[in-house]
């Protein structure tokens, strides 16, 4: 099993500043993920980002958007940048086995309120 | 692209009947099939899982099938209970050079005492 935290847990920001989430294993992982969940809907793949190499992103979800870091095992972040309105969900990060689906574990949350 | 569609969106079922989620895959090269319970303010956790050469699993009151000749595969909740409720999300993973998840459209399951 693994335990992952995320911060900030909720924030509120202005539109046009950017956002910074953290998210923490409490064990080496290779396969994560970051997803976004709008109020009452399912949960949207934003990219897979794996240690030592570039996130894959998603049809629709870009770099320059939402740039991602992933600097060891255990460790990773999601920025979100020039938010507008539209970019108030919940993000969530989750790690999954390396050598194949399996289960998945997630994190609480991050929910984004922009103004 | 990959699609997973979900039925139904809301159920309603009094306490100690049996509950029903089905899913619809797209994608037939998925071959694990992963269902999520999540509640209010927490992130999904994983209640049951099915592989694609498995046709049913089941784990106390809670029970998944699959068909995969028909791309389908469900959720059964037995004896339900109050908290029971709570929003169902199905899924399925498909490789393509590494592997993603694609995830319903959610049920919220409402648990009647």
């Amino acid at each position: 099993s693994a335990v992952i935290s995320q911060k900030p847990s909720r924030d509120i920001c202005q539109r046009g500043t950017s956002l910074t989430i953290q998210c923490q294993v409490d064990s080496q992982v290779t396969m994560m993920f970051w997803y976004r969940q709008q109020p009452g809907q399912s949960l949207t793949l934003i990219a897979t980002a794996n240690q030592g190499s570039e996130a894959t992103y998603e049809s629709g979800f870009v770099i320059d958007k939402f740039p991602i870091s992933r600097p060891n095992l255990t460790f990773s972040t999601l920025t979100v940048s020039n938010m507008s309105p539209e970019d108030s969900s919940i993000y969530l990060c989750s790690v999954a086995p390396a050598g194949g689906p399996g289960e998945q574990f997630f994190g609480p949350g991050t929910r984004l309120t922009v103004l | 692209g990959e699609n997973v569609e979900q039925h139904p969106s809301t159920l309603s079922v009094q306490e100690g009947d049996s509950a029903v989620i089905k899913c619809t895959y797209s994608d037939s090269a998925s071959n694990y099939f992963p269902w999520y319970k999540q509640e209010l303010g927490k992130g999904p956790q994983l209640i049951i899982d099915i592989r694609s050469n498995v046709g049913e699993k089941k784990d106390q009151r809670i029970a998944v099938t699959l068909n995969k000749t028909a791309k389908h595969f469900s959720l059964h909740i037995t004896e339900t209970q109050p908290e029971d409720s709570a929003v169902y999300f199905c899924a399925a993973a498909t490789t393509s050079g590494t592997y993603k998840y694609i995830f319903g459209t959610g049920t919220r399951l409402k648990v009647l005492a």
